[in-house]
């Protein structure tokens, strides 16, 4: 059974550009949700999105937002970047979250300079 | 706001000593608790989750105890292994989204 899995795993951005990141979760998962990672916030919340309606949404400015396709795959885009933005993004899949097991892909590590 | 607290930030541990990580939350509406290990350019992997109406769960080396009257709950590692040195995070479930402790860096020693 194939996991989740996230492309790219790198990129490095400019300030001021956007940026989209990519999640395909486990099959049959219609659960997705984005989490921000680093070394001073840790995981942080952005987003959940369940059969392509964004359920739950964290405290994170518009610049960021997402969706989600109706074969689950889901995406984010971040406009406007910030070095501040520089962070592991990961994404996790469930059948449905905090009901079953979430899985997490590898992440994006996205580098803003 | 930081809606659940994990203690302790990092730890030290013989290898087959027992690694013991706490955490503590306030809103009584979370009702999943899992626990995650991460290890470094790796994406968080799910080790055990507990519901709050069970006390302890148990799976290979990992126990989750869970008091709930206290709001707190813990991950044992029996017989630690230098393997399972990785940072843990323990998570709590509301509404549609994890909330996530801020990491445990565990280090066992060879």
């Amino acid at each position: 059974k194939a996991g989740v899995t996230q492309t790219p795993r790198y990129l490095i951005k400019t300030r001021g550009q956007q940026v989209t990141l990519s999640c395909s979760p486990i099959s049959g998962h219609r659960s997705v949700s984005w989490y921000q990672q680093t070394p001073g916030q840790g995981l942080q919340f952005l987003f959940e999105y369940f059969s392509e309606t964004q359920r739950n949404k964290g405290n994170f400015p518009g610049r960021f937002s997402g969706r989600q396709f109706s074969n689950s795959r889901s995406e984010m885009n971040v406009s406007t970047l910030e070095l501040g933005d520089s962070a592991l993004y990961l994404c996790a899949s469930a059948v449905w979250l905090g009901g079953t097991e979430a899985f997490f892909g590898q992440g994006t590590r996205l580098t803003v300079v | 706001q930081q809606q659940v607290k994990q203690s302790p930030q990092s730890l030290i541990v013989q290898k087959g000593g027992i690694s013991i990580i706490n955490c503590a939350y306030e809103n009584t509406a979370f009702d999943y608790f899992p626990w995650y290990q991460q290890f470094p350019g790796k994406g968080p992997a799910l080790l055990i989750a507990i519901r709050p109406d069970v006390s302890e769960k148990k799976e290979g080396r990992f126990t989750i105890s869970f008091n709930k009257s206290a709001k707190q709950f813990s991950l044992h590692i029996m017989d630690s292994q230098p393997g399972d040195s990785a940072t843990y995070f323990c998570a709590a479930s509301e509404t549609y989204k994890y909330i996530f402790g801020t990491g445990t860096r565990l280090k066992v020693l060879a």
